[in-house]
């Protein structure tokens, strides 16, 4: 039982690059998120996904896009990458308005 | 705007020493309230959790919190720091609809 799982761990792009971070829950969890770690900002909520084939914005949604591929699986995608989106990424699961479960997290940075 | 608040965003304390950290939030009506802990490299982890009941809520490694709806704070207390419990802490908010809310963090650090 993994739990969150995330890849890639570590991430370098040049700016207009665009690339695909990868999550995935084996507990069977309906929710997943993702979330952007800035310091001082505590982590901040890009999308989410209440249940499989849905997709919703959360706070901080502009340069990203979402897919919900299956009930395990949910991706966040960078079309075409900014300095200003230079984080740690993680994404988190829940099997109800509950606990949320972590990954260990991408640290992604834009040169 | 309806936020989280931590208001301590560094703490330095000695071993043994008693740690409250403080966490408020502005929204009304019902909400869960969470506190997890980031230890240094390490992904975020559930310290513990009130949704209902006894406001006072016990978590692990000693820690626990108490919940003051009047107040709209959930401090997070500690009798005696140790080492290890050197991380960055982070209360947060759900209202219910499965998004969680985090005040800003704040980085605890203990000297042996």
């Amino acid at each position: 039982n993994a739990g969150v799982t995330q890849t890639p761990k570590f991430q370098v792009l040049k700016t207009g690059q665009s690339m695909t971070l990868q999550c995935a829950q084996d507990m069977n969890h309906n929710s997943m998120y993702w979330y952007r770690q800035d310091p001082g900002m505590g982590l901040r909520l890009i999308y989410y996904s209440a249940s499989e084939g849905t997709t919703d914005k959360g706070e901080v949604p502009n340069g990203y896009n979402v897919s919900r591929l299956n009930k395990r699986e949910f991706s966040l995608r960078l079309e075409s990458a900014d300095p200003s989106q230079t984080s740690v990424y993680f994404c988190a699961s829940s099997g109800a308005p509950d606990t949320q479960y972590f990954g260990p997290g991408t640290r992604l940075t834009v040169l | 705007a309806q936020s989280v608040s931590q208001h301590n965003h560094h703490v330095i304390l000695s071993e043994a020493a008693s740690l409250e950290l403080g966490c408020n939030y502005s929204y009304g009506g019902t909400v869960n309230l969470f506190w997890y802990v980031q230890y240094p490299g390490q992904h975020l982890q559930l310290l513990l959790k009130y949704f209902s009941g006894d406001p006072l809520v016990k978590g692990i490694k000693g820690f626990e919190a108490e919940f003051i709806k009047s107040k709209f704070s959930f401090n997070l207390r500690k009798p005696s720091v140790q080492w290890s419990d050197t991380a960055e802490y982070f209360c947060a908010v759900n209202r219910n609809t499965g998004k969680l809310i985090f005040g800003q963090g704040t980085t605890l650090q203990v000297k042996p």
